[in-house]
């Protein structure tokens, strides 16, 4: 059974600090990690993927990968409210399917 | 900038009742997933198709559910009876899915259908 688990928090952060959000997956043989941010009641929109073991960063949020701890963050700097949500980690494997977690609750307090 | 298509946005059924949701795309996006998500839960994968073709129904319940994609574009999930264990929001994503790589590709959502069984 392929998992993902996501601390379900909610996790709360002070407006203008770092989030940072975690995951861990069971299947080595994922090579494709995404987060998702999913606003209550809507849909789930891509921030980032992540390919290669290392950072990769996006304006203000960075996407961490360690593949030999099973390991995926996303770290979220300068916190904003409108950054208040629930974030998906996803990781993909064979014939192009996602496994996702339960998502973690983010609230950005001003 | 293109999108997946998704109706009705909402829908509230009796139980034993039949519903039916449409979902078209991304154009030239060759793979159509269905996922139903609980609320407080990740989205669960119900259908995958490549093209016209089923790749993975394997958590579909058959008996009450089916899919189906007959042109390789839009697709209808049909459940049949409903029961109120139904009630959740159902996505559907698309990717380009280049096979032979060892990457999975993105995969992008539409608004979803809010299913309400009472």
């Amino acid at each position: 059974q392929k998992e993902v688990e996501q601390n379900s928090g909610p996790l709360s952060v002070p407006e203008g600090a770092i989030a940072s959000l975690n995951c861990t997956y069971s299947d080595r043989g994922s090579q494709s990690f995404f987060w998702y941010r999913q606003y209550s009641g809507k849909s789930p929109e891509l921030i980032m993927s992540i390919y290669s073991n290392g950072d990769k960063e996006d304006g203000r949020f960075t996407a961490q990968l360690n593949k030999a701890s099973q390991y995926v963050s996303l770290l979220i700097r300068d916190s904003q409210p409108s950054d208040s949500a629930t974030y998906l980690c996803a990781a993909g494997w064979g014939a192009q399917k996602l496994v996702f977690g339960q998502g973690t609750r983010l609230t950005i307090n001003p | 900038e293109a999108e997946v298509a998704q109706s009705p946005r909402y829908k509230i059924t009796e139980k034993s009742q039949a519903v039916a949701f449409w979902c078209d795309p991304i154009s030239g996006h060759a793979t159509l997933y269905w996922y139903r998500q609980i609320l407080g839960q990740g989205p669960e994968l119900l259908v995958q198709f490549q093209d016209e073709s089923v790749v993975d129904d394997s958590q579909l319940p058959k008996d009450r559910f089916s899919a189906e994609r007959l042109k390789g574009v839009d697709s209808t999930l049909k459940i049949q009876p409903a029961e109120l264990g139904d009630s959740a929001m159902y996505l559907c994503a698309s990717s380009l899915a280049s096979f032979g790589g060892i990457k999975t590709d993105t995969q992008y959502f539409g608004p979803g259908t809010r299913l309400t069984v009472l």
